[in-house]
């Protein structure tokens, strides 16, 4: 059963530009969420969709956005980059829109987004 | 503001002693409480969870511990292993009280555990 993935693994952008991530979840799961990781921050919460609607944001600015679509991918964007959005950023799955005790989110391995 | 509280910020420890990691909350209305395991160029993954209507689960060499009044949960790691070595996350949401509709996990910062042979 293949897991969450995304893409690209690694991405080097230049302060201003945008950038579009994608996360596949794992087959038949139709929740997904993301999160920003950093050594200063930690992991967070950035937003949910859950069929193809966002459910839940977390306190970014608004250069931060995102979508999924009928298959369930999702891909979040980020316009006119800053040079503090250098982060792994995470994608995470569930099969029922939720977190429940034992099973929770799978995240995926991460895109890590460089900004020079 | 910081509403999971995690510590240490790193741990070092013998092969077979046992790692202590403890976090603390501070929004009451928090019922979720898991642990993640997060290895180096891989995303976090759940290790346990908890609910806050039992004071102690064990699985395997990891127990999570609870204490409802003090607002804080401990993960204790058994018999600890190098392979144990990676960074643990306490996370915490609240399910009960958000309809269905909240699924956002709020983080501690992560403890970096080293576990020398």
């Amino acid at each position: 059963k293949a897991g969450v993935t995304q893409t690209p693994r690694y991405l080097i952008k230049t302060r201003g530009q945008q950038v579009t991530l994608s996360c596949s979840p794992i087959s038949g799961h139709r929740s997904v969420s993301w999160y920003q990781q950093t050594p200063g921050q930690g992991l967070q919460f950035l937003f949910e969709y859950f069929s193809e609607t966002q459910r839940n944001k977390g306190n970014f600015p608004g250069r931060f956005s995102g979508r999924q679509f009928s298959n369930s991918r999702s891909e979040m964007n980020v316009s006119t980059l800053e040079l503090g959005d250098s982060a792994l950023y995470l994608c995470a799955s569930s099969l029922v829109g939720g977190l429940q005790l034992n099973y929770g989110y799978t995240f995926g391995s991460g895109t890590r987004l460089t900004v020079v | 503001q910081q509403q999971v509280k995690q510590s240490p910020q790193s741990l070092i420890v013998q092969k077979g002693g046992i790692s202590i990691i403890n976090c603390a909350y501070e929004n009451t209305a928090f019922d979720y409480f898991p642990w993640y395991q997060q290895f180096p160029g891989k995303g976090p993954a759940l290790l346990i969870a908890i609910r806050p209507d039992v004071s102690e689960k064990k699985e395997g060499r990891f127990t999570i511990s609870f204490n409802k009044s003090a607002k804080q949960f401990s993960l204790h790691i058994m018999d600890s292993q190098p392979g144990d070595s990676a960074t643990y996350f306490c996370a915490a949401s609240s399910l009960a009280n958000s309809g269905g509709s909240n699924y956002k996990l709020t983080f501690g910062k992560g403890t970096l555990l080293t576990v020398n042979p």
